[in-house]
């Protein structure tokens, strides 16, 4: 079982709709998770952490952690072209400097 | 803002080569790494090096070495250049380390696209 799973996709949503990302886990020790964008030819940046069971809200962005099921979302309100891109969830284990990457989510925001 | 830079873009290289990648961040950052991305694999570790002269091995380390003589420089090195070897390198940095709690906030370089003929 890889340690974090993401659907490759493309996902496809309509401008202004909701886009939902998910992500599980495999290690229950995991602490500190994180969505990462990355445009196409380019690094990946962050733009969410999430660190408690929960919401964290950030402007459009919504990330939400469920330890007990072992999984991750993101969700971003009122998509835009601009928000077309590949995100990457990631985790960082307690104890550990090693962050951890899924494989990432493509997302296609269609005007 | 915080700046990691690779040394080279772009690389094409033959097999049996030895190839350095070079990383230098302007942070202050205690911990880097160099990643690999492929299609399809997503972003894998080769290394990590949480201090200056330390290094651990990430998942993939086979084929690669690292030196970290300076606290700002990570350098990732091919002793022998291999086609398998063809991909993207990243280079990250981050705060934490022996100095503090890891924040897990990585800061990529812009990449160094390498292709091993």
């Amino acid at each position: 079982q890889k340690e974090v799973e993401q659907n490759s996709g493309p996902l496809s949503v309509p401008e202004g709709a909701i886009a939902s990302l998910n992500c599980t886990y495999s290690d229950r020790v995991s602490q500190s998770f994180f969505w990462y964008r990355q445009y196409s030819g380019k690094s990946p940046e962050l733009i969410m952490s999430i660190y408690s069971n929960g919401d964290k809200e950030d402007g459009r962005f919504t990330a939400q952690l469920n330890k007990a099921s072992q999984y991750v979302s993101l969700l971003i309100r009122d998509s835009q072209p601009s928000d077309s891109a590949t995100y990457l969830c990631a985790l960082l284990r307690g104890g550990y400097q090693k962050v951890t990457f899924g494989t990432g989510t493509k997302l296609q925001v269609i005007p | 803002d915080v700046k990691v830079t690779q040394s080279s873009r772009y690389l094409v290289k033959r097999t049996g080569e030895k190839v350095f990648l070079e990383c230098v961040q302007d942070m202050d950052h205690e911990n880097m790494f160099w990643y690999r991305q492929d299609p399809g694999l997503g972003l894998r570790l080769i290394y990590f090096s949480y201090d200056v002269k330390m290094k651990e091995k990430g998942d993939i380390p086979e084929g690669y070495s690292v030196s970290r003589e300076k606290k700002e420089r990570f350098s990732l090195i091919l002793e022998s250049a291999s086609t398998n070897q063809t991909s993207m390198y990243l280079c990250a940095s981050s705060s934490g380390g022996t100095s503090g709690p890891d924040t897990g906030e990585l800061f990529f370089g812009e990449g160094s696209r390498l292709t091993v003929l």
